[in-house]
């Protein structure tokens, strides 16, 4: 696609459920980036993916969140057991230099955590 | 291990007036340096970027930021305020060492009056 792509847009789900969010980078980029911003803060850094694997999972807060990116494409963020204070923005990034070059963003995925 | 501070987290000016967004950050190593730009309900832009060369860099919409070594400053200025500047703006390091991923600071709102 033309932009990197979130969904959903929107979640809304319950204490202690499983949600997974999706993340389509641009064609072509290798690098793809999970942020976590909370109303009022920057970006937090989550976790970093250079073709499939996972180069850097060292902003992941704790063993219920997890990411994969099995064919170096599209990415899910995956949040077992939610808590209120998982609600949040996710933003998904792409890079075709990392290191070096502009990371492109997503619209982000919404998360509220009831 | 690099960080951001941005002086102020909300900066209101008059349509016309000079806008100037202050970051300051911290690197063991040469910064490469990012100003991103979120508008309401919309993705994280890139305004501009310092990676090596000339200190002075123009971004889109009339922003330009100067690095100084000597300060640890990377400040964004626009000569002249415009009510579509209205939006949240990050200034953001790269850990280039580390895959790129960018460490942000807490954001400036930059509210424009009439």
């Amino acid at each position: 696609g033309a932009g990197v792509s979130q969904t959903p847009s929107n979640k809304v789900t319950e204490k202690g459920k499983y949600v997974e969010l999706r993340c389509d980078p641009i064609s072509g980029h290798t690098a793809l980036y999970w942020y976590r911003q909370s109303l009022g803060q920057g970006p937090e850094f989550l976790i970093y993916f250079q073709g499939t694997g996972a180069a850097d999972d060292s902003g992941l807060p704790n063993d219920r969140f997890f990411a994969v990116r099995p064919e170096g494409s599209v990415s899910t963020l995956k949040i077992q057991r939610t808590e209120r204070g998982d609600s949040a923005m996710y933003l998904c990034a792409s890079s075709l230099t990392p290191g070096a070059g502009e990371l492109f963003f997503g619209e982000g995925s919404r998360l509220t955590v009831l | 291990a690099q960080s951001v501070t941005q002086l102020g987290s909300h900066v209101s000016v008059s349509e016309g007036a000079l806008v100037l967004l202050r970051c300051n950050y911290s690197s063991s190593v040469p910064p490469y340096l990012f100003w991103y730009v979120q508008y309401p309900n919309q993705g994280l832009q890139l305004l501009l970027k310092y990676t090596t060369g000339a200190t002075l860099v123009k971004g889109i919409n009339g922003f330009e930021a100067e690095f100084k070594k000597s300060e640890t400053s990377f400040h964004l200025t626009k000569p002249s305020a415009h009510m579509s500047d209205a939006a949240e703006y990050f200034c953001a390091v790269s850990d280039y060492n580390q895959g790129g991923k960018l460490i942000f600071g807490q954001g400036t709102e930059l509210s424009v009056k009439p």
